[in-house]
């Protein structure tokens, strides 16, 4: 079945730092892709989203492009800080499901 | 700034007792989920409803869960008999199918069940 894997946890970065956090997925067609975030004590916010594939989703710094040849989502940000800590989850939804099938989900801390 | 919102926050109750977990969704959305968020399982899929019809609750068990949509602006999730395996972290979201496109899912904050 459909199915996504993300990077295992935790991530630690310093302040500053490059992030990417690596989302694969299975699909049986062309899923919609999400990336959401989790803050402590929160619900899921959407973070970004991408359609098809080639197109880049971007929100706060975040970007994550549409890889069909790699079936990757992978999340990136130039520079982390440290409100940036939470869960990271990401997501697909096949066109005509109304399911969102999420990731394990990946915890970022962020040191100053 | 809509947002959903359910109540209660928290709810320590103990085996064997009824528990209800409400939740608002935004106005004008005509989809709502409740997912169940446990360390081991991650997230999951309990119930789905659109126009207050429950279509999927698959995800849920029968014998003890029960989900309801009274009216547009209410959705509930009941247990009972509630069972500590049952403590987690449930949400509640909201969205909108427009010509049968399926929109974003809004979440809730969530209610913290521990069931001792």
């Amino acid at each position: 079945g459909d199915s996504v894997t993300q990077m295992e946890g935790p991530v630690t970065l310093s302040e500053e730092a490059f992030l990417t956090i690596n989302c694969t997925y299975t699909a049986t067609g062309y899923p919609s892709l999400f990336w959401y975030v989790q803050y402590p004590g929160e619900g899921l916010q959407l973070l970004l989203k991408a359609t098809k594939a080639d197109d880049k989703g971007s929100n706060k710094g975040f970007e994550a492009t549409y890889r069909k040849e790699t079936t990757s989502f992978h999340l990136e940000k130039g520079s982390v800080q440290v409100s940036d800590s939470a869960v990271y989850f990401c997501a697909l939804r096949m066109d005509s499901s109304y399911k969102l099938i999420f990731g394990s989900g990946t915890r970022l801390l962020v040191r100053p | 700034d809509a947002r959903v919102t359910q109540t209660p926050r928290d709810k320590v109750t103990e085996m064997g007792q009824e528990v209800t977990m409400r939740c608002q969704p935004i106005l004008g959305h005509n989809t709502v989920f409740w997912y169940r968020q446990t360390m081991m399982q991650g997230l999951e899929l309990l119930a789905y409803f659109r126009n207050r019809a429950p279509l999927d609750d698959s995800g849920m068990p029968k014998d003890r869960f029960s989900a309801e949509m009274p009216d547009a602006t209410l959705a509930t999730l009941k247990i009972q008999p509630s069972e500590p395996r049952d403590s987690a972290v449930y949400f509640c979201a909201s969205g909108l199918v427009l010509a049968g496109v399926n929109e974003t899912q809004y979440f809730g904050p969530g209610t913290r069940l521990l069931v001792l």
